[in-house]
């Protein structure tokens, strides 16, 4: 059964940068979607954007200028960088996969715990 | 740039039923958009219920279940239940492999 699991610091300074991996166990990356999504503290959900382990990527554009998205088939692992941050990234920070069926992905299906990262000097 | 929109909060009595709604800020929401719902409760992740407009995710009961009303994406609980008091999340793709959540809506049982 495939488990995603993300990690990284848990406190970045403003204006740093905020990266993150998402670690896959129990299957391969290969083949597949990939994605990340936040929650601000007591906010909803925000889709970040996606990854196809090819290391083809799609952004959310309000977020496009300021993320960037990467994968790495020999470790399993896909990351998250977000430049630039601001208080406003403080976020509980999932990584996801998704179900696909042929050309057409339906439903993020494994989630991970989340990696809660808050931008503070 | 679009939004999606949910109500905010519904309360529901335990047996009762309740429908949740997803909309966009222009124009209407159809099976095109894929429209997906998940159940979040405090501190952990979101869980799939529904997907494709009315595909239930695998283990979800049937009194969950997922359609177009009018011009919007509804999930509707049949039989509330008391575990069933969560935040409720749908998610929209808008075209160009973009894919937008809504607000949520938080669902209280008593």
């Amino acid at each position: 059964q495939v488990q995603v699991q993300e990690s990284g610091p848990g406190l970045v300074k403003p204006s740093e940068t905020l990266s993150l991996t998402c670690s896959v166990s129990g299957g391969s990356i290969n083949n597949q979607y990939w994605s990340w999504i936040r929650q601000p503290p007591g906010k909803g959900l925000e889709w970040i954007g996606y990854i196809h382990y090819s290391g083809s990527t799609n952004y959310n554009p309000s977020l496009k200028s300021r993320v960037i998205m990467s994968v790495d088939t020999s470790k399993n692992q896909f990351s998250l960088i977000l430049n630039s941050v601001t208080a406003a990234d403080t976020a509980v920070y999932y990584c996801a996969r998704w179900y696909c069926a042929g050309p057409t992905c339906y439903y993020l299906d494994v989630w991970g715990k989340g990696t809660t990262v808050t931008v503070s000097s | 740039q679009i939004v999606v929109t949910q109500e905010p909060s519904f309360s529901v009595s335990p047996g009762g039923t309740v429908t949740l709604t997803c909309g966009l800020s222009s124009g209407s929401v159809s099976s095109g958009h894929y429209p997906n719902w998940y159940q979040q409760t405090p501190g952990q992740a979101p869980r799939t219920l529904i997907y494709n407009t009315n595909t239930r995710s695998s283990g979800v009961p049937d009194r969950f279940s997922g359609s177009i009303l009018g011009n919007k994406a509804a999930l509707t609980i049949t039989g509330a239940q008391a575990d069933d008091e969560s935040d409720y999340y749908c998610m929209l793709y808008i075209g160009s492999g973009i894919r937008v959540f809504g607000g949520g809506t938080k669902v209280t049982v008593l």
